[in-house]
């Protein structure tokens, strides 16, 4: 069965340092998004990104975020400069349309701000 | 937009028992979705329930979108299905809302 996969497993970083977490969707989606979970709370939406472009984001996608599908396979999203209130898992997930399709999520990546 | 709420919040049984996980949301969703986050954090797909009742295994779930809420149902729970329940809504175009979950302690 297809799946997204997400790669690093897990992240340490600096404050102030750039992180770029990197997510390959399944093959025939068109619709991708990321998400987080701080440590113990529920998962939330950052940004929904469709035919080359953003599609909507949260109001926690500030400046500091930046997402990217570089090539046919990969969606990258970068933080340029890492806060510790940063820390958390990330969440990658894809669906073949926005509305009626189930969207499926990758193990995500924890990452961890010192 | 949309609000969800689960109950309970925590849920202790014993091996064999049946639970019951509520999920209401504030208002009509266009996708409902049931996810079990396992000890890894991963968040398995269970269901994608925006309507009717569907089944797999021991488990299965109903959503009554007219009465904005669903259900899910675990029977004869073994330890594996403990973990944290999610269930997340998506209003618009989009973004799936996740309500805070229920902990799900299964005791053998």
């Amino acid at each position: 069965e297809p799946e997204v996969t997400q790669t690093p497993s897990h992240q340490v970083t600096q404050m102030g340092q750039e992180v770029i977490l990197r997510c390959v969707p399944i093959s025939n989606h068109l619709y991708f998004y990321w998400y987080r979970q701080i440590l113990g709370q529920k998962v939330e939406f950052l940004v929904s990104f469709y035919n080359n472009e953003i599609s909507e984001k949260s109001e926690i996608f500030d400046d500091q975020f930046s997402v990217e599908r570089p090539d046919g396979s990969n969606f990258t999203l970068k933080i340029r400069s890492t806060k510790l209130e940063d820390s958390a898992m990330y969440f990658c997930a894809s669906s073949g349309l926005a509305v009626k399709e189930t969207q499926y999520f990758g193990p995500g990546t924890r990452l961890l701000v010192l | 937009g949309i609000q969800v709420e689960q109950s309970p919040p925590d849920l202790i049984l014993q091996e064999g028992a049946n639970s019951t996980l509520r999920c209401n949301f504030s208002d009509s969703v266009n996708n409902l979705q049931w996810f079990h986050q396992n000890p890894w954090g991963q968040l398995i797909n269970l269901f994608y329930i925006p309507s009717g009742t569907k089944q797999n295994g021991r488990l299965s779930a109903t959503t009554v979108a007219t009465e904005r809420y669903s259900l899910l149902y675990i029977s004869s729970s073994q330890t594996t299905d403990s973990g944290v329940y999610f269930c997340a809504g998506v209003q618009g175009a989009q973004k799936l809302v996740f309500g805070q979950g229920t902990r799900l302690t299964i005791n053998p």
